[in-house]
């Protein structure tokens, strides 16, 4: 079956604009996760959803950065007034949801770029 | 709070030479503990986890590792790499505590297998 998809796959854009990134999970995952990965870092958790649950946000940088997930599938990353420290490649992430130790599918991640 | 160490950030093999990647890990509850690879131009994609049994973990591509609980470790194994073995290697955990769900990552080991 398909697998995580990601878009833009490259954004670029200039300091002060707004960025919107979308991901599309693999259908019937309950449970979606953005990550952010910058040059020579790990990969930052960002924010989690996990069915109707309140999201856990508590990876967000600040709040220029918001995120929604509408009908259960599809989410927006929103990044306002980028700043050139947000430069990184975005990465989303799906799975079952059924606990702790599920596997997390990724996408291809998307390559945002902030002049 | 949670973290991991990965303690070899870049590693340059020869083919048939033998591999272990070191992590540890900050936590004294219950955990699951995954490695993930990234090949050169691919998505992130999930070598092998630990979720609960045998501590000495089978994956993919003969890669296997082993949980020590005593020791909070688990170092990734391959007796004899290949050329098809370069890329970027990333350990992570999660635990049960509460609804929190999200993988806490290693910064990465980037392997490089000389044909």
């Amino acid at each position: 079956g398909a697998g995580v998809s990601q878009s833009p796959s490259n954004k670029v854009t200039e300091k002060g604009k707004d960025v919107e990134l979308r991901c599309d999970p693999i259908s019937g995952h309950t449970a979606l996760y953005w990550y952010r990965q910058s040059l020579g870092q790990g990969l930052e958790f960002l924010i989690y959803f996990q069915g109707n649950s309140a999201p856990d946000k508590s990876g967000l940088p600040s709040d220029r950065f918001s995120a929604e997930r509408t009908g259960g599938s599809v989410s927006t990353l929103t990044i306002q007034r980028t700043q050139q420290e947000d430069s990184a490649v975005y990465l989303c992430a799906s799975s079952h949801g059924q606990g702790a130790g599920d596997t997390q599918y990724f996408g291809p991640g998307t390559r945002l770029t902030v002049l | 709070a949670q973290s991991v160490s990965q303690h070899n950030h870049h590693v340059i093999l020869s083919e048939a030479a033998s591999l272990e990647l070191g992590c540890n890990y900050s936590y004294g509850g219950t955990v699951n503990l995954f490695w993930y690879v990234q090949y050169p131009g691919q998505h992130l994609q999930l070598l092998l986890k630990y979720f609960s049994g045998d501590p000495l973990v089978k994956g993919i591509k003969g890669f296997e590792a082993e949980f020590i609980k005593s020791k909070f470790s688990f170092n990734l194994r391959k007796p004899s790499v290949q050329w098809s073995d370069t890329a970027e290697y990333f350990c992570a955990v999660t635990s049960y505590a509460g609804n929190n769900r999200k993988l806490i990552w290693g910064l990465g080991t980037s392997l490089a297998v000389n044909p």
